[in-house]
């Protein structure tokens, strides 16, 4: 399967550690978003990279969040200082340059901050 | 700023009947409009996309959808649900002057009767 790969699927950490999930995109993708979901809502923008350049970031993302797609493939996001506001659904998603390229999703990391 | 919005929360229908679920968007610039589907503990799909081409897409599964420009709507329909269509649905908008930035919709849940 050549689809968007995210590890870990779960992460259960206490509140004030760090935590970093990565994500593998479809390999001729060039461009790379995060978003976060939680119950209910639908999809929330965090951040997108078009190769290694990071072009947009949400106000939603925190100085405690940082991403990054160091040589244009796979991308990491990490999250220092955990909160319980924190957990959520994080979704990678990949896709084609043009405009009307959609969205491919992986099945996303689901993070419990206790 | 781009937005969605998905008019019912929730949609409930007897298998067998005809699905309506609504979207309208923000009518800013020349909008790609696409519909996700997802399945409870499972990752987001394609449905259908809509980029300027023909106003009535067809998707996977049964589904299709109409672009009216007039009344800035993307409503998603199908003419017989099934059992297994029973998910939450996702409207999504993307701007060619942001082409990086696609916006959720809050979701609607169709649950199918028997």
């Amino acid at each position: 399967d050549t689809g968007v790969s995210q590890n870990p699927r779960h992460k259960i950490t206490k509140r004030g550690q760090n935590v970093t999930f990565r994500c593998d995109p479809i390999s001729e993708h060039n461009r790379l978003y995060w978003y976060r979901q939680t119950l209910g809502q639908g999809p929330e923008f965090l951040t997108y990279f078009q190769n290694e350049a990071q072009l947009e970031k949400s106000r939603l993302l925190s100085d405690r969040f940082s991403a990054e797609r160091p040589k244009g493939s796979f991308s990491t996001l990490e999250i220092q200082r955990t909160e319980q506001g924190d957990s959520a659904m994080y979704l990678c998603a990949s896709s084609g340059t043009g405009d009307e390229s959609p969205l491919h999703f992986g099945n996303g990391t689901r993070l419990t901050v206790t | 700023a781009q937005s969605v919005t998905q008019l019912d929360s929730h949609v409930s229908v007897s298998e067998g009947t005809p699905v309506l679920l609504r979207c309208n968007y923000s009518s800013s610039y020349s909008p790609s409009l696409f519909w996700y589907v997802q399945h409870p503990n499972k990752g987001l799909q394609l449905l259908l996309k809509y980029t300027s081409a023909a106003t009535l897409v067809k998707g996977i599964n049964g589904f299709e959808a109409e672009f009216k420009k007039s009344e800035t709507s993307f409503h998603l329909t199908k003419p017989s649900a099934h059992m297994s269509d029973a998910a939450e649905y996702f409207c999504v908008v993307r701007y060619n002057t942001n082409a990086g930035k696609s916006t959720f919709g809050d979701g609607t849940t169709l649950t199918v009767k028997p």
